[in-house]
């Protein structure tokens, strides 16, 4: 069982440029989640989505979209990267919804110049 | 928006104990989770407390006060494995989950 994955494992791109960050889980989770994680802030929701078919808002979600068409994957798209949205992206899953426990994914590690 | 406050580093020795601290202000309360992350790695799952009082598992415990706002991740007998971040993350009234910015344990031998 692989659990989250993520693709790709670290990327450097050029500011402009536009980018999608996968998340897949084969647990048959119903909640998924992104975070980003910069020194000294911490995780922080950019977006979530409680089941296939709905997305929401994090604490930070501009700059990026999510969708989410099925139960395995939650793509997250940075429309058009700027150098502040270099930082850790971890995708995470829970299972019945937001009361569950929530698991990572390994990250990517994303730099924008 | 959330509040939660913990430590930014703790030095320790092998084979001691260490308690690192969480104070938190939300927005409702749904349950206090403290996560294991690893230098370059995904956070880990450790405890989860919704009501006051100890939780112990293995050389982990976790504590949690409720009317305090206050929780405390205990770590016995301390092993070099165990040098990592530690993160507390609360969840508020509408099940988001907020996180501090975590505590680098050092274990020194």
């Amino acid at each position: 069982i692989a659990g989250i994955t993520q693709a790709p494992t670290s990327q450097i791109l050029a500011a402009g440029r536009r980018m999608t960050l996968r998340c897949t889980q084969d647990m048959r989770h119903n909640a998924m989640y992104w975070y980003r994680q910069d020194l000294g802030l911490g995780l922080r929701l950019i977006h979530y989505s409680n089941t296939a078919g709905t997305t929401g808002k994090g604490e930070v979600p501009d700059g990026y979209s999510v969708s989410r068409a099925n139960t395995d994957d939650f793509p997250l798209t940075l429309a058009s990267a700027v150098p502040s949205q270099t930082s850790v992206y971890f995708c995470a899953s829970s299972a019945a919804g937001p009361t569950d426990t929530q698991y990572f994914g390994p990250g990517t590690r994303l730099t924008v110049l | 928006g959330q509040n939660i406050d913990q430590p930014t580093e703790m030095t320790a020795t092998e084979g001691a104990i260490v308690q690192i601290n969480c104070t938190y202000q939300t927005s409702g309360f749904n349950g206090l989770f403290w996560y294991q992350q690893h230098a370059g790695e995904a956070p880990t799952f450790l405890s989860y407390n919704v009501l006051d009082g100890l939780e112990e598992k293995g050389r982990f415990s976790s504590f949690l006060s409720r009317s305090k706002g206050y929780s405390y991740l205990l770590l016995k007998e301390l092993q070099m494995k165990d040098s990592a971040s530690y993160l507390c993350a609360v969840r508020d009234g509408d099940y988001k989950l907020s996180f501090g910015a975590g505590t680098t344990v050092t274990v020194r031998a």
